[in-house]
């Protein structure tokens, strides 16, 4: 079955201390994005990268970092430098579309970071 | 700015009362606008794109309209399982981007 996977589900993260979540598709998507959702607030856009060796900051991209090595893969890290990195991460891909842009994107599972 | 605004942020519903979810939106350029609902604690499921107003799409209960300032989300006699938070995004011409609305919580009772 073609989709998204993340992992982990849940992940607990010391002061001090960098994270790396994972994002893995099989959908043959060119773009891949990064959010953070926490509640009451909308899906925030923190790295998405359209084509292998290449990404672009999102919104809140300070604290954080990415690549982009593989067409399949672009692994999250918080960094220490996150000052508050307690959220729901989503991982999400699209397919170009041929007039420009991209058609809908379909999501992962989702993180929950904790920091302890 | 472009910016999307959904109302109402929470709905309780009877089991069969129909109602609609709105989403307000202003880009420069609309590309596409986007339906998904969401369960505690999962990632978004897609539901609908709408690329241009008098758009229409279908699904089971659900039915999602377009105009040139804004997006209904149409639910015809909801069940308990239709309970979930939909969110609402748009993409501006342009842009690889999509801006995201807070979401409304619908509530469906049995």
């Amino acid at each position: 079955d073609g989709g998204i996977t993340q992992s982990p589900k849940y992940l607990f993260r010391k002061e001090g201390q960098n994270v790396t979540l994972s994002c893995e598709q099989n959908l043959n998507h060119d773009a891949m994005y990064w959010y953070r959702q926490d509640p009451g607030q909308g899906l925030r856009l923190i790295y998405y990268s359209q084509i292998v060796n290449d990404f672009q900051k999102g919104d809140i991209a300070e604290g954080y970092s990415v690549s982009r090595e593989k067409k399949e893969s672009f692994p999250l890290t918080v960094t220490s430098a996150q000052k508050n990195p307690t959220a729901f991460y989503l991982c999400a891909s699209s397919m170009e579309w041929g007039r420009g842009g991209y058609n809908e994107q379909f999501f992962g599972p989702g993180t929950r970071l904790t920091v302890l | 700015e472009d910016q999307v605004t959904q109302s109402p942020e929470a709905l309780r519903l009877q089991e069969g009362e129909s109602s609609s979810l709105n989403c307000s939106y202003t880009v420069s350029g609309l590309r596409g606008l986007f339906w998904y609902r969401q369960d505690p604690g999962k990632g978004p499921e897609f539901l609908f794109t709408l690329y241009s107003a008098g758009e229409e799409k279908e699904k089971e209960r659900l039915k999602a309209t377009l105009t040139k300032k804004e997006s209904f989300l149409h639910i015809t006699a909801p069940k308990p399982e239709d309970s979930a938070t939909y969110l609402c995004a748009v993409q501006a011409s342009g842009t690889y981007k999509y801006i995201f609305g807070t979401g409304t919580r619908l509530k469906v009772l049995a």
